[in-house]
């Protein structure tokens, strides 16, 4: 069975410092992880997608991810918080299992203090 | 932005009554979808389309129902709304359906079951 764990429901940071969201994943086939980003009132839009290409996956706003298969994780990283990075996070994944399934994980909202 | 709306935005009904939710691309996607997003759910697919005519249920189906006469059309139907209906609905559109690919979503309605 694919399941997607987001650790925390709630992350708050102050402007400037790094962010960590962080997502763990379980699948019996490869998977495709993606982070997507959801403001106030708006459709989810992709951050970035890891498609088992390279496993440091960089993606819009300056985040990061990496795939570690190891540690069945792919946490979201930033390296300086901005004001404009406050909303929701929604780390999900997407196999082919003979059919297709996506599961989106609960999602872990992001504060930015200033 | 993908060109997905979605309408309408906002709606408040009564419980039994019917219900139609429209989203419209302009990007000739073969796959729509439809997800409702609960608290502590992230997003859970309801129905999906592969083509013109062509649905398939998702994993909360019960209560809803579809159709998609044209390529950028996918109607989302309460028969007769429930108060667990309540909740936000999100289209969203896939040039493919398999792992890896980007699924582009509208900004989403609020529907309020009475």
């Amino acid at each position: 069975a694919q399941s997607v764990t987001q650790l925390d429901s709630h992350v708050s940071v102050s402007e400037g410092t790094p962010v960590l969201l962080r997502c763990n994943y379980s699948s019996s086939y490869s998977p495709s992880l993606f982070w997507y980003v959801q403001h106030p009132n708006k459709g989810l839009q992709l951050l970035l997608k890891y498609t088992s290409a390279a496993t440091l996956v960089k993606g819009i706003n300056g985040f990061e991810a990496e795939f570690k298969k190891s540690e069945t994780s792919f946490h979201l990283t930033k390296p300086s918080a901005h004001m404009s990075d406050a909303a929701e996070y929604f780390c999900v994944v997407s196999v082919n299992t003979g059919g297709f399934k996506t599961i989106f994980g609960a999602g872990t909202r992001l504060f930015v203090k200033a | 932005d993908a060109g997905i709306t979605q309408s309408p935005r906002h709606k408040v009904t009564e419980t039994g009554t019917p219900v139609t939710l429209r989203c419209h691309q302009t990007e000739n996607h073969r796959y729509m979808y439809w997800y409702r997003q609960d608290p502590g759910h992230g997003l859970r697919l309801i129905h999906y389309s592969y083509g013109v005519k062509d649905t398939d249920k998702g994993e909360v189906s019960d209560g809803y129902s579809v159709s998609r006469s044209k390529t950028e059309d996918f109607l989302l139907t309460l028969e007769s709304a429930t108060s667990s209906q309540t909740s936000v609905y999100f289209c969203a559109t896939s040039v493919v359906r398999i792992s890896g690919d980007t699924q582009y979503f509208g900004p989403g309605t609020r529907l309020t079951v009475l």
